[in-house]
């Protein structure tokens, strides 16, 4: 079956630096788009970012454009998201999920990990 | 970029009753429309995509509709495993966003 376990989560200083990661299993990782998706505390979804299959293609939202960049590395069926120059707003339960094929909506989703900007 | 609001932004049901929620994007998106149930302190799920089309394994009492700018959930009786927040999505992936709605609330009453 299709999972999605993100890591890399945690506590982090405004202006610090933290990389998330991706583990995907149960489906062929190299043929799907995937995405960040985050979600502030009590608050609604953001999407954050998308990369293509091969890495080609990637947008971002422009909320973080400029400070985050999403990678991927299909032969260790793992995705990424490093972000730097982190700020209070960046607080949130960050989620990869897959995008359907040729459509544009996420079908499968990670649990989650939260990120805490403070100081 | 487009714009996604939704309205009720929460709505008091009991089971059994007929709930529909209503999500409307600021140009049109023809029919890249996806909705997504989502229970505290999980992930969210997706449930109905291309506007109207039911994600497998989600049961027939959610159905979606619309098209362009004005899109619809609705579920036809609902049952205590549906008290969530419900999130429409624009999924048009060639405009390079995906935008999320606000959310809906659905409550007991």
């Amino acid at each position: 079956q299709v999972q999605l376990v993100e890591s890399g989560g945690g506590l982090v200083k405004p202006g610090g630096s933290l990389r998330l990661s991706c583990a995907a299993s149960g489906f062929t990782f190299s043929d799907y788009y995937m995405s960040w998706i985050r979600q502030a505390p009590g608050k609604g979804l953001e999407w954050v970012s998308y990369i293509s299959s091969s890495g080609s293609t990637i947008y971002y939202a422009d909320s973080v454009k400029g400070r985050f960049t999403i990678s991927r590395d299909n032969a260790k069926n793992s995705l990424y998201l490093q972000m730097n120059s982190l700020r209070a707003e960046d607080t949130a339960v960050y989620y990869c999920a897959r995008v359907r094929k040729g459509m544009g909506h996420f079908d499968y989703w990670g649990q989650g990990t939260l990120v805490t900007v403070s100081s | 970029d487009i714009q996604m609001t939704q309205s009720p932004s929460s709505v008091s049901a009991s089971v059994g009753d007929r709930v529909t929620i209503t999500c409307r994007a600021s140009q049109g998106i023809s029919s890249w429309l996806a909705w997504y149930q989502q229970k505290p302190g999980k992930a969210p799920k997706l449930l109905i995509y291309a506007a109207s089309s039911l994600q497998s394994g989600v049961p027939s009492r959610f159905s979606g509709s619309g098209s362009g700018t004005d899109f619809t959930l609705t579920i036809s009786s609902l049952q205590p495993e549906d008290f969530a927040t419900y999130y429409c999505q624009q999924a048009n992936s060639f405009l390079g966003v995906f935008t999320f709605g606000p959310g809906t609330k659905v409550d007991i009453k």
